[in-house]
């Protein structure tokens, strides 16, 4: 059981919006910034998303972040088929002291 | 570019050691930290910790104590992952990743970009 919660799974049709959910508590999400990562099947994890909703160069500004007391989300709109993907949400957690992430989110795209 | 490049897959068997390798190019190597993150079969990303690689400081997550160590040379900027006494479970793709963080106003945001290839690591007997 991962420390952050993320739903499992997600789905959304081409060119609709989507949102991923991370849930956490005061210790990580609560007093640490928020990053996004993306995980395309067979490939190594990629920033997506950091300090809550900073999109590093050449990320495509459908993808956005936002934090919110204890919990994050990241939406994806105008959903292309190259967004079918594994997202992973991560803080820094300042009672283990370490980084935590989320279980992942595998998002569909019918 | 900066990139991390790891080390080729390993085959051990149960018992045995392996030492995977992470080599960093398009950046001074001695001025980020490099973490490391295992990924078992099918499942999400779980944080190893993390080295200093100017001081060779190395600090582990609660669940990698003991068979884990975390080194690096910086004569060719490289960063190291030896895993001793290897178990069926320990069976995973191991990613090395900078460490990177910035102060925004009064609050420190720390990331980890870019990502190695990644390693995978199969314990069989």
């Amino acid at each position: 059981q991962s420390v952050l919660t993320q739903p499992p799974s997600a789905s959304g049709t081409p060119g609709q919006r989507v949102t991923i959910s991370c849930s956490g508590s005061r210790s990580n999400i609560g007093s640490n910034t928020v990053n996004w990562y993306q995980q395309l099947p067979g490939t190594a994890p990629k920033l997506l998303i950091y300090n809550n909703n900073q999109r590093p160069s050449g990320v495509p500004d459908r993808f956005s972040g936002s934090k919110s007391g204890t919990s994050a989300s990241l939406a994806i709109g105008g959903l292309q088929s190259e967004d079918e993907s594994d997202y992973y949400c991560a803080a820094w957690d300042d009672s283990l002291n370490g980084r935590v992430f989320g279980g992942g989110t595998k998002l569909t795209v019918l | 570019q900066v990139q991390l490049v790891q080390s080729g897959s390993e085959w051990e068997k149960p018992g045995a050691s392996v030492k995977v390798s992470c080599k960093a190019s398009g950046y001074t190597f001695t001025s980020y930290a490099i973490n490391w993150v295992r990924q078992a079969p099918g499942q999400g990303l779980e944080w190893m910790g993390w080295i200093n690689t100017n001081t060779g400081n190395p600090t582990y997550a609660q669940d990698f104590t003991g068979r884990f160590v975390f080194s690096s040379d910086t004569s060719v900027s490289t960063a190291y992952l030896q895993i001793s006494s290897l178990k069926a479970e320990d069976t995973a793709v191991y990613y090395c990743a900078r460490d990177l963080s910035l102060w925004f106003g009064e609050s420190e945001a720390t990331w980890l970009d870019p990502w190695g290839q990644g390693t995978l690591v199969t314990v069989s007997s």
